[in-house]
């Protein structure tokens, strides 16, 4: 069965510091992969995704995250981040087919102090 | 636009009462889903409609839980006979289609607890 871990369960970071959230995933086939993001009291949206090309995906708010086929990897990365950031992250897989259904991680909660 | 809204955002219970949750995807939008998270945890899929069929069921916990989407739009997840391990905040997403790599919108949720 897919299964998606995120290793860091809460990260406390200063403004400006770097972010790199891990992700790692367990499928052999062909996946789509995403970032959604949960500011408080707000409903998830969607950061970033992955379906094929160019293994380093671009999205919002100056987030990227790299596609590592090898390791089975989408971590998402940040170089500095700001208190609005303050957020759960959760990386997700989807292997497509019919169904497109999304396996979630557990997420990350990152708070950032000013 | 709008986007996909989700009635009641909390509903509290009794255990072995019935419960229905709504949801309404954005317009347009073919496919549905609901997904269920539960305290500390991802959310988890529940069950897939593209229009009016439910396509993959294979997230329901067990034959307590039921979908529908009659019309090909909203949608209602029913529960009956609910336990206090209901509880949890039910998702609601949708998206144009099922495709590969199709951007899912969730909705907020509905937090049900159940006493």
């Amino acid at each position: 069965a897919q299964s998606v871990s995120q290793h860091n369960h809460h990260v406390i970071l200063s403004e400006a510091a770097s972010l790199e959230l891990g992700c790692n995933y367990s499928y052999g086939g062909t996946v789509n992969l995403f970032w959604y993001v949960q500011y408080p009291g707000q409903h998830l949206q969607l950061l970033l995704k992955y379906f094929s090309g160019d293994p380093l995906v671009k999205g919002i708010k100056g987030f990227e995250a790299e596609f590592i086929k090898s390791k089975f990897s989408f971590n998402l990365r940040k170089p500095s981040v700001q208190w609005s950031d303050t957020a759960e992250y959760f990386c997700a897989v989807s292997a497509g087919g019919a169904t497109n259904k999304l396996i979630f991680g557990t997420g990350t909660l990152l708070a950032v102090q000013p | 636009g709008a986007g996909v809204s989700q009635t009641p955002s909390n509903k509290v219970t009794e255990k072995g009462k019935y419960v229905e949750l709504r949801c309404d995807p954005i317009s347009g939008h073919t496919a549905l889903y609901w997904y269920r998270q539960s305290l500390g945890q991802g959310p988890e899929f529940l069950i897939y409609f593209q229009g009016t069929g439910a396509a993959d069921d294979s997230g329901l916990p067990n034959d307590r839980f039921f979908a529908v989407r009659p019309e090909g739009s909203v949608s209602t997840l029913k529960i009956q006979r609910t336990e206090r391990g209901d509880s949890a905040v039910y998702l609601c997403a949708s998206s144009l289609t099922s495709g590969k790599g199709d951007t899912q919108y969730f909705g907020p949720g509905t937090r049900l607890t159940v006493l």
